[in-house]
């Protein structure tokens, strides 16, 4: 149980375009979602939380109108990437949470790999 | 707030040999912390977590962890390493704060395990 996918993998695309990254839970309902950012080599960078139903909370020195995040259902988020440029290339990683596990843990997409030309 | 501080960034072994993964913690109050390991160009996947129960905790693929709070140490050990288990690995605390129940991961740590 507690699967989550992500789609696609693997994203190339031209700079100025926008790219859609889609995010689901497959056997559960997500109450909370977050997508994380990786650099290469690096460690993972919380981007956003949202929530089903209501506006993404975005960490401090992320664009919100940059990386749009919708939340329309218990089972799929999604971050579209818009006007992308170079420096967005980057592995986009998802999770969600359920709210009855207290502890926190969160279960992970296996991350789409964006490379904008 | 809380943070983790992973004390090795590479770490190498033999096969057969020891691992000793080293990850100290900062919190105010009682965390939950988790151990996942990154195969490359992979997701995350959870080998254990301590959510206030036994300080021991036993995960998966024969990794294991102890929580000692004196120390404010949560060290992930297995007796034998494979080379599958090559990998990137992340010690995570949960960050309870707002609700939101974050996660705040340590900086990494690559395991390299050599025949």
């Amino acid at each position: 149980g507690a699967v989550v996918s992500q789609h696609p993998s693997r994203v190339i695309c031209k700079s100025g375009t926008s790219v859609k990254i889609e995010c689901r839970s497959l056997d559960f309902q997500a109450t909370t979602m977050f997508w994380y950012r990786q650099f290469p080599k690096k460690s993972l960078m919380l981007m956003a939380t949202s929530n089903e139903g209501s506006k993404a909370t975005y960490e401090q020195g992320v664009e919100k109108d940059k990386f749009l995040i919708n939340h329309a259902s218990l089972t799929l988020s999604t971050l579209t990437v818009t006007s992308a440029h170079p420096e967005d290339s980057s592995f986009y990683i998802c999770s969600a949470k359920v709210r009855r596990i207290l502890s926190g843990e969160q279960f992970f997409g296996p991350g789409t790999r964006l490379t904008v030309l | 707030a809380q943070s983790v501080t992973q004390l090795d960034s590479h770490v190498s072994v033999s096969e057969g040999t020891p691992v000793l993964l080293r990850c100290n913690y900062s919190s105010s109050y009682s965390p939950s912390l988790f151990w996942y390991v990154q195969h490359p160009n992979k997701g995350l996947q959870l080998l254990l977590k301590y959510t206030s129960a036994a300080t021991l905790v036993k995960g998966i693929n024969g990794f294991e962890a102890e929580f000692k709070k004196s120390e404010t140490s949560f060290h992930l050990t297995k007796p034998s390493a494979h080379m599958s288990d090559a990998a990137e690995y992340f010690c995570v605390v949960s960050d309870q704060a707002g609700g939101y129940n974050k996660l705040i991961f340590g900086a990494g740590t690559r395991l390299a395990v050599h025949p």
